[in-house]
């Protein structure tokens, strides 16, 4: 089955720490986006990369990094930098194209001990 | 700059009854209109979208939205409420900001609750 995979589902992160979150699709896409999600804010972009080895800041890109050395994976690395990162995290794909339908990975629920 | 408005951000009905969740964006020109459903610590999954043609789109589990450009709207509604609608709702907006991406703008969303 194609889809979108996304992991760990739930994160633990301590004062101070880097953590990464995976996300990887099977379906060919060349686009891939990160967003946050917090309750009553809708979802808010963070990163997204048209292509491989390319990538470009969102709205919130603050305190994140990302990579896309592969055309499969796009993982999100939430930094120490980051003072509020408590939130649901969402990974989606597309093709190219702004009428292209994004698709959603199942979500990571990151939390700060 | 481009916006998304979903009016509304907690909509109760009744099961059977009309259910109706309004959205209107700004833009200068025509957009691309989405509409996603989210479940609870899931993903969000398309339910249907306006690109070009036939103003009036339907899409799955019996939902349908209609494009009005005078308006600047794109209202999701679905005749009859299932206990199984209850869900997150998301407007979401595609346009020249885009470039050739798929660059979206979201709404803050819409909580459906649907009462027996």
């Amino acid at each position: 089955d194609g889809g979108i995979t996304q992991s760990p589902k739930y994160l633990f992160r301590k004062e101070g720490q880097n953590v990464t979150l995976s996300c990887e699709q099977n379906l060919n896409h060349d686009a891939m986006y990160w967003y946050r999600q917090d309750p009553g804010q809708g979802l808010r972009l963070i990163y997204y990369s048209q292509i491989v080895n390319d990538f470009q800041k969102g709205d919130i890109a603050e305190g994140y990094s990302v990579s896309r050395e592969k055309k499969e994976s796009f993982p999100l690395t939430v930094t120490s930098a980051q003072k509020n990162p408590t939130a649901f995290y969402l990974c989606a794909s597309s093709m190219q194209g702004r009428s292209e339908t994004q698709y959603f990975g199942p979500g990571t629920r990151l939390l700060v001990l | 700059a481009q916006s998304v408005t979903q009016l509304g951000s907690h909509v109760s009905v009744s099961e059977g009854a009309l259910v109706l969740l309004r959205c209107n964006y700004s833009s200068s020109v025509p957009p691309y209109l989405f509409w996603y459903v989210q479940y609870p610590n899931q993903g969000l999954q398309l339910l249907l979208k306006y690109t070009t043609g036939a103003t009036l789109v339907k899409g799955i589990n019996g939902f349908e939205a209609e494009f009005k450009k005078s308006e600047t709207s794109f209202h999701l509604t679905k005749p009859s409420a299932h206990m199984s609608d209850a869900a997150e709702y998301f407007c979401a907006v595609s346009g020249a900001f885009s470039g050739n991406t798929g660059k979206l703008i979201f709404g803050q969303g819409t909580t459906l609750q649907v009462k027996p």
